[in-house]
C-alpha cells in the first residue's frame, strides 16, 4: 500500500513569490494535515482538512492557505513568501474515526527554501 | 495546548548500549504517539499509547505510559546504528486532532 506522497521534493523561491505544495494521502484516508518544521522551532501544526473542509488551523498568518480536493488530495499555498518560511513542510493523513485521537501517517515532506 | 518536554535533547551512545528518552507534561495526555524521524524525511509512527500504565513493545523498543498519563518513556535495548534519528513524542488534541510535538531527542548510535 502506497504511503503519503508529497511533491515537489524541493522548492526554491524568492521572497514575495507564491509556493504551492501538494499531498496525496494514503488510500482510504479522508483527513489531511499540514505541519511546518523550521530549524529550531520543531514541528508546528498548520492546517487540517477533512472531507473537503478546513477543520482547524494553527497559529499562522492568512497567507498560509490550502484546500482539499474531492479525491482527498490537498495542496498548501503560501503567498508573499518570507525568508522565515524556509522549512520542511510535512503532510500527514489519517482515517477520521473520531474519539480521542486519529493516528497520523506522514509523507517525506517538501523542503521549501526562500531566497 | 499543553507543552511537551522531551529529555535529553541529545544522546550519543555506542552500539550495543541501552538508552531511554522521556516525554513529560504538566497536564494529562489524552493519548501519546512516538515517532522517529531521519534527516530530510517525514516522521514515522512507532506507537500510540492511550491507557495509564500501558507498556508496549516493538522488537527492541519498549514504550511506557505513566499511570497518571502525564509522562512516557521510550527504552531501546542493545541500540544499533539504524536506531539513529530524532525521536519525537506528540499528543493528539481532543476533538481537533492536531498533533502537538515535543522538541525531540536526537539519538546517535555509533558503530
Amino acid at each position: 500500500e502506497a504511503g503519503v506522497t508529497q511533491s515537489p521534493t524541493h522548492l526554491i523561491k524568492t521572497r514575495g513569490q507564491q509556493a504551492t505544495l501538494r499531498c496525496s494521502p494514503i488510500s482510504g484516508h479522508t483527513s489531511v494535515y499540514w505541519y511546518q518544521q523550521a530549524l529550531g522551532l520543531g514541528l508546528q501544526f498548520l492546517l487540517w482538512y477533512d472531507e473537503g473542509e478546513e477543520r482547524n488551523r494553527g497559529n499562522f498568518p492568512p497567507r498560509f492557505s490550502g484546500r482539499q480536493f474531492p479525491n482527498y488530495s490537498s495542496e498548501l499555498n503560501v503567498n508573499a513568501l518570507e525568508l522565515e518560511d524556509s522549512a520542511l513542510y510535512l503532510c500527514a493523513s489519517s482515517l477520521f474515526v473520531g474519539g480521542s485521537y486519529n493516528e497520523q501517517f506522514f509523507g517525506p515532506g517538501t523542503r521549501l527554501t526562500v531566497l | 495546548t499543553q507543552l511537551l518536554e522531551q529529555s535529553p535533547q541529545f544522546l550519543s551512545i555506542q552500539e550495543g548500549e541501552n538508552l531511554t528518552v522521556y516525554c513529560n507534561s504538566s497536564s494529562v495526555f489524552s493519548s501519546l504517539q512516538w515517532y522517529r524521524q531521519e534527516p530530510g524525511e517525514g516522521p514515522v509512527l512507532l506507537v500510540t499509547v492511550v491507557t495509564g500504565g500501558e507498556v508496549k513493545k516493538l522488537k527492541r523498543l519498549t514504550f511506557q505510559f505513566g499511570d497518571a498519563r502525564k509522562d512516557s518513556s521510550l527504552h531501546i535495548t542493545a541500540a544499533q546504528p539504524g536506531d539513529t534519528g530524532l525521536y519525537l513524542c506528540a499528543e493528539s488534541g481532543v476533538n481537533d486532532y492536531k498533533l502537538s510535538f515535543g522538541a525531540g531527542t536526537t539519538v546517535t548510535v555509533r558503530a
